[in-house]
């Protein structure tokens, strides 16, 4: 069966520091795999995708950057936090199901990382 | 472009009462619907799907219908219990793209014994 992980699960950083968040799924190969945040109270924003090794797309423009060094690893990153980058990132990958006969494709999601940026 | 609406929460109940939380989407073409739960400070789990008209996604007691007439995907269960408190995201999958799933603004469920 698949997993995926993500790391620290709390994280407490100071304005101006760097940021490293890591996100790894196993038991499937190839996944398209998502950075997503969640501000307090809010709805889901996707942030980044990737649908390979070393293939990033951004949806908002932001100090925050993505790598995928490897199939199954995907990484947020930031040179220098601001304070509203507090939130919760959720990591999810992307696979494919059956409904009714149909493909579905469904979005799987790691247990998050809390960032607060004091 | 496409996006999803769901009823302005917070929602407050008392056990086993019904539940529904409304969903609206607008998309081009013909996507597929997910109800997404979420439970305090956890990430996502999904909790049920449709691909097509008519199709009812169901699952702990929870269930939705895709009606692709009235564009909704509306969330129901007969009796709610306090462990059903959560927060429920309506999503609808891209039909283009990197399958990139577009959520609503979630609605925050609270039931109370």
């Amino acid at each position: 069966s698949q997993t995926i992980h993500q790391w620290p699960a709390t994280l407490v950083q100071p304005v101006g520091s760097p940021l490293s968040l890591e996100c790894t799924v196993e038991g499937t190969s190839n996944p398209n795999l998502y950075w997503y945040r969640q501000a307090a109270g809010r709805g889901l924003q996707l942030l980044f995708y990737s649908v390979g090794i070393g293939q990033i797309s951004s949806e908002v423009p932001q100090n925050l950057s993505a790598s995928r060094p490897q199939d199954r690893q995907f990484i947020l990153s930031s040179k220098k936090l601001l304070l509203s980058d507090s939130g919760f990132y959720l990591c999810a990958w992307g696979g494919r199901g059956w409904t009714s006969g149909r493909a579905s494709y469904e979005q799987y999601f790691g247990p998050g990382t809390r960032l607060t940026v004091t | 472009g496409d996006s999803v609406t769901q009823m302005e929460g917070p929602v407050t109940l008392s056990e086993e009462a019904f539940l529904t939380i409304n969903c609206t989407y607008t998309a081009t073409g013909y996507p597929s619907l997910f109800w997404y739960v979420q439970y305090p400070g956890e990430g996502l789990q999904l909790l049920l799907k449709a691909t097509k008209a008519d199709d009812k996604g169901s699952n702990k007691g929870f269930e939705a219908t895709y009606r692709k007439e009235t564009t909704s995907f509306h969330l129901e269960k007969g009796s709610v219990q306090v462990s059903d408190s959560a927060v429920y995201f309506c999503a609808l999958r891209l039909i283009q793209g990197a399958q990139k799933l577009v959520f609503g603004q979630g609605t925050r469920l609270t039931i109370n014994p």
